[in-house]
């Protein structure tokens, strides 16, 4: 079965930091690959998402992940943390062609003014 | 964007009882939605997927009998958990998106809170 790993658990920045979350997936077939955000108080909202093309993506809020095959790993990453930017973070994947997830257990992201 | 209800936001109830969770699209029509738990600290595991009009497609592990789900709409799911006992207490959360492909996004409601006395 499909798994998904997140390494960070909580991670604490301060404003203008850099931020790199790691995911990794374990599923050797095509993939499509997702980052939700959850802001405190409020649902699920798609940061982005990856199915196919460069593996570059950008996504609302200036976040952008970078799919790398070799490694099935999918890191969202952000050059200049704000503070409005704390949440917690999930990536999540799902096979081609179905569209059921599989989320990682999430990072809550703390940023610190 | 599109927006997806959960009632109630919150309920505890007795152990034994049956406890009712609804899902609704509110300005979308939802051919599937999604059904999933989040026990504190750890991810979301998805539980069924619903097409309107017919039977949901439960995950292994998930007792259907149990964990019953009604997609008689284009706008609503529930879901009940019948006879609920302490460690059903959980966060359910519902999903909803509009058509039929992987491409299709979907979109999450804000979670109901279920505490099982």
């Amino acid at each position: 079965a499909q798994s998904v790993s997140q390494h960070n658990h909580h991670v604490i920045l301060s404003e203008a930091a850099s931020l790199e979350l790691g995911c990794n997936y374990s599923y050797g077939g095509t993939v499509n690959l997702f980052w939700y955000v959850q802001y405190p108080g409020q649902h699920l909202q798609l940061l982005l998402k990856y199915f196919s093309g460069d593996p570059l993506v950008k996504g609302i809020k200036g976040f952008e992940a970078e799919f790398i095959k070799s490694k099935f790993s999918f890191n969202l990453r952000k050059p200049s943390v704000q503070w409005s930017d704390t949440a917690e973070y999930f990536c999540a994947v799902s096979l081609t062609g179905r569209r059921a997830l599989t989320f990682g257990s999430g990072t809550r992201l703390q940023v610190q003014p | 964007g599109a927006v997806v209800s959960q009632h109630p936001s919150r309920v505890i109830c007795k152990s034994g009882t049956s406890v009712k969770i609804e899902c609704r699209s509110l300005d979308f029509q939802a051919t599937t939605m999604f059904w999933y738990r989040q026990f504190p600290k750890q991810s979301l595991m998805l539980m069924a997927t619903s097409n309107e009009g017919s039977k949901a497609t439960y995950e292994q592990g998930v007792e259907k009998d149990k964990f019953l789900i009604n997609h008689a709409s284009l706008t609503l799911s529930t879901l009940t958990v019948t006879s609920a006992h302490p460690e059903d207490s959980s966060f359910y959360i519902c999903s909803a998106s509009s058509g039929g492909s992987s491409y299709n996004e979907q979109f999450f409601g804000p979670g109901t809170r279920l505490t099982v006395l």
